[in-house]
């Protein structure tokens, strides 16, 4: 079976703090594809990042980070100095091979304060 | 064009009707997906067309029904609905189908279509 796991509902912040926002998985498949989505009180969803299990390099976008480990089957995503802009809904996701059975963690509401 | 364009922005509509959602995107990719997300819960996908072809369906009612005319376009067909399938149903589209191994994939959401069945 798999599973995704956001264990924190909400994190505050403020302004220019580093966030790291915590996402453990559990599949059974060998090939497998992670990912990070952004949702903002708008409410359209914005992918940020995919990822394959082969793929164990760590990936810096501008102030966004994301650090696989296999090994503790987690996908961390860190905001380095957040910005108000970032107060949002992530969600870290896990699909099998072929994409198939795509499973969403119950999501990370971030609020950045001024 | 990076945009994914979805009409209607917002329906309302009674368990007897039949509606579609419409979804397209000029970005020449050969995967598009229909999400259903409600109310402060993730989103769950829905159906994946890869080229054209219907090649993930999550399980989804009948109730709903895809379509994919062209590489630009993807409807989803509505049709004795329940209150329960009230929600926001969104669609995205990518460069990557499902399952392609090592190449960098973005996908790019629509704003999404409002429902509200009655």
């Amino acid at each position: 079976a798999q599973k995704v796991t956001q264990a924190q509902t909400e994190i505050s912040v403020v302004e220019k703090e580093d966030v790291t926002l915590d996402c453990v998985y559990e599949t059974r498949d060998t090939t497998y594809y992670l990912f990070w989505y952004k949702q903002p009180p708008s409410g359209e969803l914005v992918f940020l990042i995919r990822r394959n299990s082969f793929d164990e390099q760590n990936e810096i976008s501008g102030r966004y980070s994301w650090n696989f480990q296999k090994s503790t089957s987690s996908f961390n995503f860190t905001i380095t100095a957040s910005q108000v802009v970032d107060s949002a809904v992530y969600f870290c996701a896990l699909s099998g091979t072929g994409g198939f059975k795509t499973i969403f963690g119950a999501g990370t509401r971030l609020f950045v304060k001024a | 064009d990076t945009e994914v364009t979805q009409t209607p922005k917002h329906l309302v509509m009674g368990m007897t009707n039949k509606k579609s959602l419409k979804c397209e995107q000029h970005m020449g990719h050969r995967a598009m997906y229909w999400y259903k997300q409600k109310a402060k819960k993730p989103p769950e996908l829905m159906f994946v067309y890869s080229y054209e072809k219907l090649s993930i369906n999550e399980s989804v009612p009948s109730r709903f029904s895809p379509e994919c005319p062209n590489s630009s376009l993807l409807n989803l067909h509505l049709h004795a609905l329940q209150p329960e399938d009230s929600a926001l149903y969104l669609c995205a589209s990518s460069h990557v189908p499902p399952g392609r191994t090592g190449e960098r994939e973005t996908q790019y959401f629509g704003p999404g279509t409002r429902l509200l069945v009655l």
